[in-house]
């Protein structure tokens, strides 16, 4: 079975500060990743993504993600927050060759970012 | 356009109501998902449709847990009756084709549900 372990549960940051969010999953085939951030009040969105080819991966925002396949790990960074980072993120896993749409999800990190 | 709606947004019922949730997906997509979120712990998986079809309903608590599709467009999760431990928020997500593996998700706002 997948699983997905978000290290930091809730991590708080001044603008301009540099972030990066642990996340490490426990599969042993191919995997999809993904981070997801829910912004106060809003549903879900992608982030960015990992299917193949380059493990650093750029999403919207100036969010990047590096898959290190030996360490099975996803973590997310971003240079420089801003206080409209403030969200909760999820990292996500789902199987190549199963079903697609069937991810398994980490807890969750809360950021808050003060002005 | 329209995104995953999804309604009721917050629903209070007291133990051993009944309450149904809708999703509306995107247009055109044919995957559906469910997912629950309890307690502010991970988002996990309850079921999936394609279209009509029930493709995999593996992360379904037990069967107080009912999931519909009818005619493969909008879905409904009816829990009957409910216990306090079913209360959290239900996500409904959609995606356009299995089979390409990209597997992203599309998701609605959630429904909170409180049992009291």
């Amino acid at each position: 079975a997948q699983s997905v372990s978000q290290h930091n549960h809730h991590v708080i940051l001044s603008e301009a500060a540099s972030l990066e969010l642990g996340c490490n999953y426990s599969y042993g085939g191919t995997v999809n990743l993904f981070w997801y951030v829910q912004y106060p009040g809003q549903h879900l969105q992608l982030l960015l993504k990992y299917f193949s080819g380059d493990p650093l991966v750029k999403g919207i925002k100036g969010f990047e993600a590096e898959f290190i396949k030996s360490k099975f790990s996803f973590n997310l960074r971003k240079p420089s927050v801003q206080w409209s980072d403030t969200a909760e993120y999820f990292c996500a896993v789902n199987a190549y060759n199963t079903n697609a749409g069937k991810s398994t999800f980490g807890d969750g990190t809360t950021l808050t970012v003060k002005p | 356009e329209a995104g995953v709606t999804q309604f009721p947004s917050h629903s209070v019922i007291e133990k051993g109501q009944t309450v149904t949730l809708r999703c509306d997906p995107i247009s055109g997509h044919d995957n559906l998902y469910w997912y629950r979120r309890v307690m502010g712990k991970e988002i996990k998986f309850l079921l999936h449709f394609v279209k009509e079809s029930k493709q995999d309903e593996s992360g379904m608590p037990n069967n107080r847990f009912l999931a519909e599709r009818t005619g493969g467009t909008y879905s409904t999760l009816k829990v009957q009756p409910a216990e306090l431990e079913d209360s959290g928020v239900y996500f409904c997500a959609s995606s356009q084709d299995t089979y390409t593996n990209t597997g992203e998700l599309f998701f609605g706002e959630g429904s909170r549900l409180t049992v009291l």
